[in-house]
């Protein structure tokens, strides 16, 4: 099955720093998620995007929608111990004109290790 | 409001037991998911439902069977258990696109190993 490329992999900071992950796609979205997993529990959604260009902003998270609408990016700035965890993009795809189950692509995923 | 929920939280089989996942959701969602989890391979859709009485299969369906008789619950079968199976599984719901922006939210997981 089709998978996002998600970079980078895993990335290692200084608390305070700034960190920046994408996503890139050979299909066209029309909605890009951002979701954090913390360990042993499941993805919980921190951003969503639903316009070529869109750029939304969530406390110290901000993410945008590209406007070829095959990649999105999420910044984190002054980060913190507590944003430790793995980062997913999910980009759906609408596989009907008129909506209807709208398939849904994964990354792979960012771990992120913030060190105090 | 629990969200999304499922049972059990951890299993272990032996290779050709039987055994059901439950997930239960109490936000009305028509939309419903299972999902495995392994590591560098992201999130894989193994089924889905878009309403009560109605299954679909995902990208991973085979080894496993669902079931959609109430609304608020997806059940996940699987009825020879293999070591490929060994995975962490999560469960998720959504409104659906009839309500326009369809988002899916996430139960906490199943940690399944078969030996």
């Amino acid at each position: 099955g089709q998978q996002l490329n998600q970079s980078p992999q895993s990335m290692f900071i200084q608390e305070g720093e700034d960190v920046s992950m994408n996503c890139t796609s050979s299909s066209i979205f029309n909605t890009w998620l951002w979701y954090k997993q913390d360990p042993g529990e499941g993805p919980v959604l921190l951003i969503a995007l639903y316009k070529a260009g869109e750029l939304t902003s969530n406390g110290r998270l901000t993410a945008q929608f590209g406007i070829t609408r095959k990649d999105s990016f999420l910044n984190i700035s002054a980060s913190i111990p507590s944003d430790v965890g793995i980062y997913f993009c999910a980009g759906h795809e609408a596989l009907t004109p008129s909506g209807g189950y709208q398939k849904v692509t994964f990354g792979t995923g960012t771990k992120l290790q913030v060190i105090p | 409001n629990a969200g999304v929920t499922q049972t059990p939280k951890f299993r272990v089989l032996k290779t050709g037991q039987s055994m059901t996942l439950l997930c239960a959701q109490d936000m009305n969602h028509e939309y419903m998911y299972w999902y495995r989890q392994d590591p560098g391979m992201g999130l894989r859709l193994i089924h889905y439902s878009v309403g009560e009485g109605t299954t679909a299969k995902g990208e991973v369906p085979d080894g496993y069977n669902v079931s959609r008789l109430k609304k608020q619950n997806f059940l996940l079968g699987l009825e020879s258990a293999a070591p490929s199976q060994t995975s962490v599984y999560f469960c998720a719901s959504s409104y659906g696109t009839s309500h326009g922006r369809d988002t899916q939210y996430f139960g906490p997981g199943t940690r399944l190993t078969v030996l």
